[in-house]
């Protein structure tokens, strides 16, 4: 079973940092990477998605990296925001699947 | 409506009793997707509709749990006879189905079991 870790559990950075989020995944036959942002009390809000093919996607100051081989995608956020503050999830689609595998998150606190 | 909406957003229910959970999709999402957040875990997949069917049921944790949905619209979790164990946050996802790459999942806000 494809199983989703994500490293660390807790982040706390000064603002303007840049930071690296990291998430990885055992089973490499993979359709797709998604990384989300969940805020308290809301759902799920889609950043990025990379599919098996392609190595990154970029929009705006969020830069997703995939290296299917190796089972790991980061997400960089450039410049942080206190805005930036949620919980950032990657959640991977298996081939021929219909459903997503989640990691455990990142809690991601930027301070002013 | 505008977003994927869920109800109730907060439910505390005794130990033993039935709940319905209740999912109204986006207008013309075909795909609706129920998953669940346990605290400290991740969000973990229940069940997938398609239309009114359900051709992936693999999640659901127990016979307790069922899932039904009508008119390909709303959809409703029920959980029956409920555990504490069955205390998390139920969210529910749909999308549209000619979306064959997968984007474009929208996620409702879900909604908090407690049982107590």
């Amino acid at each position: 079973k494809q199983e989703v870790t994500q490293i660390p559990a807790a982040l706390s950075v000064p603002e303007g940092e840049n930071l690296v989020l990291n998430c990885s995944f055992t089973d490499s036959a993979i359709y797709n990477l998604q990384w989300f942002r969940q805020d308290p009390g809301k759902g799920l809000t889609s950043l990025l998605l990379i599919q098996s093919s392609q190595r990154e996607q970029t929009s705006g100051r969020l830069n997703a990296s995939l290296d299917k081989s190796s089972g790991r995608s980061t997400l960089y956020i450039a410049a942080s925001q206190p805005g930036d503050s949620a919980t950032y999830l990657c959640a991977v689609r298996e081939t021929g699947a219909n459903n997503l595998f989640f990691g455990t998150g990142t809690r991601l606190t930027v301070i002013p | 409506g505008a977003g994927v909406s869920q109800s109730p957003s907060n439910k505390v229910t005794e130990k033993g009793k039935d709940v319905e959970l209740r999912c109204d999709p986006i207008s013309g999402h075909t795909a609706l997707y129920w998953y669940r957040q346990s605290l400290g875990q991740g969000l973990e997949f229940l069940i997938y509709f398609q239309g009114n069917s359900a051709p992936d049921k693999s999640g659901l944790p127990s016979d307790r749990f069922s899932a039904e949905r009508t008119g390909g619209s709303v959809s409703t979790l029920t959980i029956q006879r409920t555990q504490q164990e069955d205390s998390a946050v139920y969210l529910c996802a749909s999308k549209i189905s000619s979306d064959p790459l997968g984007y474009g999942y929208t996620f409702g806000s879900g909604t908090r079991l407690t049982v107590v």
